[in-house]
């Protein structure tokens, strides 16, 4: 079924960095692909998504672009806060089109 | 519209107990979801209704659990005779049906077995 990959954490990086987190997906079809953040003490919240090849999600200064080329849906963003140290997970829809497949998430530790 | 909400927030259980977990979705939501999350992994999808109806069910739902939504608006999840390798954090999430439909997540219920 459809699948997603992300790089593993902890990443840690000083505030004003440039942040990536690589998310690459298996799928059959054309799903939707999503960014979710989880803060500390705090439930899933979504951050962005896209629908649709070369579609751009953007949010709080967070980009990923769907690239069905190289099946991917990279999570940038140019100059991280400390306020943005939380769990970052990639997801897209399933085969059938309705649950979320999630990776195992991505912890990201913001350093003043 | 506060979102959606879980209840209880945590439960401590023994094992073989039963437990049921409640979710309130987004009130104009018609589709609602229930995903486990384990300690260092992403949510797993359990299983979705859309209005009352439950229309898929995950592997992962073994035959203790249940699940309903009675009248198409809350729903519960009941674990029976617990085991302890159903410790883990319950998700629920509601969308509403259209282009682009979003799920929202609701806080979790977080249930250790003893």
């Amino acid at each position: 079924g459809n699948s997603v990959t992300q790089m593993e954490g902890p990443v840690t990086l000083s505030e004003e960095a440039f942040l990536t987190i690589n998310c690459t997906y298996t799928a059959t079809g054309y799903p939707s692909l999503f960014w979710y953040v989880q803060y500390p003490g705090e439930g899933l919240q979504l951050l962005l998504k896209a629908t649709k090849a070369d579609d751009k999600g953007s949010n709080k200064g967070f980009e990923a672009t769907y690239r069905k080329e190289t099946t991917s849906f990279h999570l940038e963003k140019g100059s991280v806060q400390v306020s943005d140290s939380a769990v970052y997970f990639c997801a897209l829809t399933s085969n059938s089109g309705y649950a979320l497949n999630f990776g195992k998430g991505t912890s990201l530790l913001v350093t003043p | 519209d506060t979102g959606v909400s879980q209840d209880p927030r945590h439960k401590i259980t023994k094992r073989g107990q039963n437990v049921t977990f409640r979710c309130d979705p987004i009130s104009e939501h018609n589709r609602l979801y229930w995903y486990r999350q384990t300690l260092g992994q992403g949510p797993e999808f359990l299983t979705y209704f859309q209005n009352e109806a439950q229309l898929e069910k995950s592997r992962l739902l073994s035959d203790r659990f249940s699940a309903e939504r009675p009248k198409g608006s809350f729903s519960t999840l009941e674990i029976q005779r617990t085991e302890q390798g159903d410790s883990a954090m319950y998700l629920c999430a509601s969308s509403f049906v259209g282009q682009q439909e979003t799920q929202y997540f609701g806080p979790g219920t977080r249930l250790l077995v003893l």
